[in-house]
């Protein structure tokens, strides 16, 4: 059962644009919430959290928005970069473990 | 500070074989959590150890089995192997108990195929 999803697989965008990520979660009990990056070979890194007592989290080119009642949150990253085409996983936790979607990979176009 | 260190990196083995993954977590992390990573799957937790006690388990059969050693190096064991055990392992420690409100840091993972 997934807790946690991503439902666009795949996301392409032009080099300076906004680049937008969705993720819906289920469980009610997840209370704090991380996007994480993942090139090819390579283990996932820490992008950027958000507590549920906060709405928005920002650092740099990242923003994360969080919607409780809507059990939704979002990456916004702007502008885009090359370096930024990933797989970006989103990940909710519930004091025990971490649970994360399938991933969105991301693709800039020069 | 060195990162969190997994080997072997590639790994083929046949159906019906067991396999050994090891993972050197982070300098003065004391919880370790092991991940699967399939296509189209996203992350699957497997378990959590934490000063050498197994603290949380996935949704994975007993075949899957890990440990944790004093100085925090933890294994992950899979018995009896089949096709669909073929995916990237990957490790991750912290400082802390659990995930909660402490990101977790990666290694690059080990890439099991089973033929």
């Amino acid at each position: 059962d997934q807790q946690v999803k991503q439902n666009s697989p795949s996301l392409s965008v032009q080099e300076g644009r906004i680049s937008i990520l969705n993720c819906d979660y289920t469980n009610s009990m997840f209370d704090y919430f991380l996007w994480y990056k993942k090139y090819p070979a390579e283990g996932p890194t820490f992008l950027i959290s958000i507590s549920s007592i906060k709405d928005k989290n920002e650092d740099g080119r990242f923003t994360v928005f969080l919607n409780k009642s809507a059990k939704h949150l979002s990456l916004h990253i702007v502008p885009s970069q090359p370096g930024d085409s990933a797989v970006y996983f989103c990940a909710a936790s519930d004091r025990y473990k971490l649970s994360f979607g399938a991933g969105t990979t991301v693709t800039v176009r020069a | 500070k060195a990162g969190v260190t997994q080997t072997p990196r590639y790994l083929i083995k046949t159906r019906g074989q067991q396999v050994t993954l090891s993972c050197s977590p982070i300098s003065g992390h004391r919880s370790v959590s092991w991940y699967q990573q399939t296509p189209g799957q996203g992350l699957q937790f497997l378990f959590e150890y934490f000063s050498e006690t197994q603290r949380n388990k996935g949704n994975f059969p007993g075949r899957f089995s890990g440990r944790q050693f004093s100085n925090s190096r933890s294994e992950m064991n899979v018995s009896t192997l089949e096709l669909g055990d073929s995916a990237l392992y990957l490790c991750a420690s912290s400082p802390g108990q659990g995930a909660y409100n402490s990101p977790l840091h990666f290694g690059n993972g080990t890439r099991l195929t089973v033929t």
